[in-house]
């Protein structure tokens, strides 16, 4: 009965690699976003999908590309990993009732990346 | 952009005092304010919000109060439990999500 799930919970791998994370909401949200959690647990926006279309996009780079299958589900797929993606990355959706952004958002878990 | 600040970094109160931690923001046209809460290893959960149409928010122990002319939002905390402890963070919106940086409260008992 999760609201909204992430897995893997823990990712440990090795530079270069390709990764993925995945998010699953079931609480019929229209919106859901990929936030990054660093170190010193700032917490900053990098995606958000209104009913599978790409809304916002930070200035992330290239090698994290955003997947929506449909609006249950946004998936977080990163190449090359660098030392520096080591965070905690949450998915988190809200509803849109026509104001963007301005509804509550529901956190996942989080997945902690460690990047050797 | 959207730059929003968050004081202080750390808090430490004695159980049953009130703890008050501050935010200012930039951008005029935000006008939705959540506060997050924290806990260690957890995920954000949101514990208060307030629109720019309220200027006070009150919610048992918890209460929000915004200043639009001065662009600024606090958080109030009354009666302080050991629970309370965690770190808390203000965000500001227009059309995203701005987080400060959060305030580490710790609550002694």
């Amino acid at each position: 009965d999760t609201a909204v799930s992430q897995t893997p919970k823990y990712l440990v791998t090795q530079m270069g690699n390709d990764k993925s994370i995945k998010c699953e909401q079931n609480l019929g949200h229209d919106t859901m976003y990929w936030y990054k959690q660093d170190s010193k647990k700032f917490l900053k926006i990098m995606f958000s999908y209104n009913n599978k279309e790409l809304i916002i996009n930070e200035t992330v780079p290239n090698r994290f590309s955003p997947k929506s299958p449909d609006k249950a589900h946004l998936n977080l797929h990163i190449n090359s990993l660098e030392l520096g993606d080591s965070a905690v990355y949450f998915c988190a959706s809200s509803q849109n009732l026509g104001v963007s952004h301005q509804e509550t958002q529901y956190f996942g878990p989080g997945t902690r990346l460690l990047v050797l | 952009g959207e730059n929003v600040e968050q004081h202080p970094s750390t808090l430490s109160v004695q159980e049953g005092d009130s703890a008050v931690i501050k935010c200012t923001y930039s951008d005029s046209a935000s006008n939705y304010f959540p506060w997050y809460k924290q806990e260690l290893g957890k995920r954000p959960q949101l514990i208060i919000d307030i629109r720019s149409n309220v200027g006070e928010k009150k919610d048992q122990r918890i209460a929000v109060t915004l200043n639009k002319t001065a662009k600024h939002f606090s958080l109030h905390i009354t009666e302080t439990q050991p629970e309370d402890s965690a770190v808390y963070f203000c965000a500001a919106s227009r059309s995203k999500l701005v987080f400060g940086a959060g305030t580490i409260l710790r609550v002694k008992s």
